[in-house]
């Protein structure tokens, strides 16, 4: 069975730029979320989706969208990048929207912003 | 909102050595669940043992345990008969069990060192 897997990898973008990332779930699993990962932050949530719908929301500026589609895949976009966008991005697969189901993790897509 | 803190930056141990990674959490919820989760070098977030709060039994996996202390707001991992492979970053996590949650929260993370 195939894991999450994040497109693409790495991104180098321009301040001012916008970006979208993508992440393909696992098969069957219908919850997506994301987190940034900054060495000052730390792993921050984004959002969570769930049956194309967005579920919870983290303390992020609306610069920061997402949107999943019927068949779960989810893309995740950032306007006017801000050097401070440079991060590493986590997708997160789940089965369901239980707070006990495990999250399953993509590898990440390593963002900068010059 | 929920905080989790954990206090070790780095962490090293001997090879076969058992090793304690510590966390606390600050909640005011009763229904949550406890994680924790390995970030190897490839990045990717690997779960390694789960606890729910209702539950008094420490969660187990093979090498892996915890201990829970709920009026403490404590959950530290042991990691029994440490490996070459256990090197990585290990964070803490607390999901609430209730709706409106955002999500994971995390600790800022333990580099643990397994010295050869």
């Amino acid at each position: 069975k195939a894991g999450v897997t994040q497109t693409p990898r790495y991104l180098i973008k321009t301040r001012g730029q916008q970006v979208t990332l993508s992440c393909s779930p696992i098969s069957g699993h219908r919850s997506v979320s994301w987190y940034q990962q900054t060495p000052g932050q730390g792993l921050q949530f984004l959002f969570e989706y769930f049956s194309e719908t967005q579920r919870n929301k983290g303390n992020f500026p609306g610069r920061f969208s997402g949107r999943q589609f019927s068949n779960s895949r989810s893309e995740m976009n950032v306007s006017t990048l801000e050097l401070g966008d440079s991060a590493l991005y986590l997708c997160a697969s789940s089965i369901s929207q239980g707070r006990r189901a495990e999250a399953f993790f993509g590898q990440g897509t390593r963002l900068t912003v010059v | 909102a929920q905080t989790v803190t954990q206090s070790q930056p780095e962490m090293s141990v001997q090879e076969a050595e058992t090793v304690t990674l510590s966390c606390t959490y600050d909640t005011s919820e009763s229904d949550y669940y406890l994680f924790w989760y390995k970030q190897p070098p490839s990045r990717q977030m690997i779960l390694v043992i789960r606890q729910e709060a209702y539950k008094q039994q420490n969660a187990t996996e093979n090498r892996f345990s915890v201990n829970f202390q709920k009026a403490a707001k404590s959950f530290s991992l042991k990691i029994s008969d440490s490996q070459l492979g256990d090197a990585a970053m290990y964070f803490c996590a607390y999901r609430s069990g209730g709706g409106g949650a955002d999500g994971l929260t995390f600790g800022k993370g333990t580099h643990l060192i397994i010295q050869p």
